[in-house]
């Protein structure tokens, strides 16, 4: 199975400034995928990273307020901007591996905003 | 949204077997059926997948009906670390990404 890594794992932040999550796979991947969990929620789809091309927002989400970067097959990042207590979730980086039928997820990361 | 209907909640005695189920009467032809797993505070964990016969890990079973409308994941003998939230999950094989439902919470009694 793939390892995927995240940083940092949890962090707490003021509202109003910026975080970023990176995401590292340890082997190349076509496509990563970045979701969000509220407290006591499922996850949801935040965009497609696609590497060599922008990201595939998901409806309810945009580039400004989530930009990704994707400057790589194994590495993407995340920033959460002008952050709101409303932003406090988990967040996760995933990927399908290259000929394989299945999706891998990483350990996500604890985001508290005060 | 995601395409398939699950049990809020269920229990489990420790070391019974555990019958997750999961309806999905609009899967198309070419879904598969995917089981995830997300042990509090944790990434979702890959359990097992399918299309139409039925499969078996060494984690779990997967029964899937003949018409496909419906299916069991099957624990054979819980333990408290089973205890985490499962989610069923419908997707053409590889590309997409994956829409998760509420799932069903698991929890596994001494």
């Amino acid at each position: 199975s793939a390892v995927i890594s995240q940083k940092p794992s949890r962090d707490i932040c003021q509202r109003g400034t910026s975080l970023t999550i990176q995401c590292q796979v340890d082997s190349q991947v076509t496509m990563m995928f970045w979701y969000r969990q509220q407290p006591g929620q499922s996850l949801t789809l935040i965009a497609t990273a696609n590497q060599g091309s922008e990201a595939t927002y998901e409806s309810g989400f945009v580039i400004d307020k989530f930009p990704i970067s994707r400057p790589n097959l194994t590495f993407s990042t995340l920033t959460v901007s002008n952050m709101s207590p409303e932003d406090s979730s988990i967040y996760l980086c995933s990927t399908p591996l290259v000929g394989r039928e299945t999706q891998y997820f990483g350990p996500g990361t604890r985001l508290l905003v005060l | 949204d995601a395409k398939t209907t699950q049990p809020p909640s269920m229990d489990c005695a420790e070391g019974r077997a555990a019958n997750l189920p999961c309806n999905h009467s609009t899967i198309s032809g070419n879904e598969y059926v995917y089981w995830y797993r997300q042990i509090h505070s944790q990434g979702p964990q890959y359990i097992i997948h399918g299309l139409k016969n039925n499969e078996t890990n060494e984690m779990a079973s997967l029964i899937i009906t003949e018409d496909r409308k419906s299916s069991t994941l099957i624990l054979p003998h819980a333990t408290l670390r089973d205890t985490a939230v499962y989610y069923c999950i419908v997707r053409p094989n590889y590309g997409q990404n994956f829409v998760f439902g509420p799932g069903t919470r698991l929890s596994v009694l001494p």
